[in-house]
């Protein structure tokens, strides 16, 4: 089944301790992307990638890194947590960035204590 | 500044009653326009899309939009609504640069629809 998946779907950690969120798709897309979504916001775009070892900044980037290592996984990596990182996250990819249909991971719901 | 806007935060309708959810965006140019739908706990549906050609967009679950070049808006619509289409509802644009794409979605804040049996 083509999907796109998140590991942990829920997280509880504390402020400073370093968490990685995976994101991993099995439908050979080039591009993926993090979003973070915020009651009243929407979501807002925190990275993306275009290719393996292809990155950059979204619209709130500060506090998250990734990585692409391999074109199916992109790990959402925050260093020093804080509460203002609590959020939903959601991943997604699309085959190219042609204006492509994203495909979205489940979510991962993390709180920042 | 490129913006999206659904002005609309909550939209309450009575089963088998029409549907209209309002997206309008600020830009120079036509970008990609897309409606995706959240239910409570799942990850992001996309309902239909808009590149170009026609501007009246069939997508699944019986939903259409049109998109209005002269109103930089892309509404959503639904002749009669069901139970099940009760969720959160996003429109996403993407501003491409000259039809190049990079990827970028922007988000508006989204529309909860509850439906009144």
């Amino acid at each position: 089944e083509a999907q796109v998946t998140q590991n942990p779907r829920y997280l509880i950690t504390v402020t400073g301790k370093k968490l990685t969120v995976t994101c991993s798709q099995n439908m050979n897309h080039e591009y993926m992307s993090w979003y973070r979504q915020d009651p009243g916001l929407g979501l807002r775009q925190i990275y993306y990638s275009m290719n393996v070892e292809v990155t950059d900044k979204g619209d709130v980037p500060e506090g998250y890194k990734v990585s692409r290592k391999e074109k199916r996984n992109f790990p959402l990596i925050l260093e020093s947590p804080s509460p203002n990182q609590t959020s939903l996250y959601f991943c997604a990819s699309s085959l190219s960035v042609r204006g492509e249909t994203q495909y979205f991971g489940p979510g991962t719901r993390l709180l920042v204590l | 500044a490129q913006s999206v806007t659904q002005p609309d935060i909550h939209i309450t309708v009575s089963e088998g009653a029409s549907l209209e959810l309002r997206c309008n965006y600020s830009y120079g140019a036509t970008p990609y326009l897309f409606w995706y739908v959240q239910s409570p706990g799942q990850g992001l549906q996309l309902l239909l899309k808009y590149f170009s050609g026609d501007t009246l967009v069939q997508g699944i679950k019986g939903f259409e939009a049109e998109f209005k070049r002269s109103q930089s808006s892309f509404n959503l619509r639904k002749p009669s609504v069901h139970w099940s289409d009760a969720a959160e509802y996003f429109c996403a644009v993407d501003f491409n640069v000259g039809g190049t794409s990079y990827g970028k979605l922007t988000f508006g804040q989204g529309t909860i629809l509850t439906v009144h049996p």
